[in-house]
């Protein structure tokens, strides 16, 4: 089945040590984005991916970088995490961008900071 | 800036109740609303969603919810939930100029008693 997948499920890692969040699918869909979601609030995008054009939202902290190295892959790297870092981070896709589309969604990462 | 907002944040009922779950945004042109759903263990999937024409939208295992423009609300509706439709519940919605950002409210947690 067409999928979108993201490993860990889990993560844990140190205060200030980087991490790297994975993402794939194999729906072949253009838009690939970021979301973070902490415990009882609305996911909150924090970059997406047009194609290799990369769209930052503008509260998103310069700690959380991206990068689309194919179509089918998307990083999420967090350089120096702080506790306040803890989160869901959930990958999802859509075929194009003209906001009536459906979002794919995976499982999510669960990162935890120490 | 647009905002959605979910009424309830956890929801109690016993099975063959009717349901109703608010959702309402703040956003004053036109817009592309969604319901998603995530079951327990499950990644997050749409339920149905809305961008023109007849107002209310039907979605998979019975749900359907209604666009009321005047009150900037899309609530779901179903008529007799089912143990099975224990999950969390998320309207989104995209403001349908071809940008990609769409806002989630923070969801409704649904518990259906057996």
């Amino acid at each position: 089945d067409a999928m979108v997948i993201q490993n860990p499920r889990y993560q844990v890692t140190q205060f200030g040590k980087p991490v790297t969040l994975s993402c794939s699918q194999t729906l072949n869909h253009n838009v690939m984005y970021w979301y973070q979601q902490k415990s009882s609030q609305a996911p909150k995008l924090l970059f997406h991916y047009y194609d290799k054009d990369f769209n930052n939202e503008a509260d998103t902290p310069d700690n959380f970088q991206s990068r689309r190295p194919n179509t089918s892959f998307c990083f999420l790297d967090i350089r120096s995490p702080g506790l306040g870092d803890a989160a869901m981070y959930l990958c999802a896709t859509s075929r194009d961008n003209t906001g009536e589309e459906t979002q794919y969604f995976g499982p999510g990462t669960r990162l935890l900071v120490l | 800036a647009q905002s959605v907002s979910q009424h309830n944040h956890h929801v109690i009922l016993s099975e063959a109740a009717s349901l109703e779950l608010g959702c309402n945004y703040s956003y004053g042109g036109t817009v592309n609303l969604f319901w998603y759903v995530q079951y327990p263990g499950q990644h997050l999937q749409l339920l149905l969603k809305y961008f023109s024409g007849d107002p209310l939208v039907k979605g998979i295992k019975g749900f359907e919810a209604e666009f009321i423009k005047s009150k900037f609300s899309f609530n779901l509706r179903k008529p007799s939930v089912q143990w099975s439709d224990t999950a969390e519940y998320l309207c989104a919605v995209n403001a349908g100029t071809g940008g990609f950002k769409t806002i989630f409210g923070a969801g409704t947690r649904l518990f259906v008693k057996a």
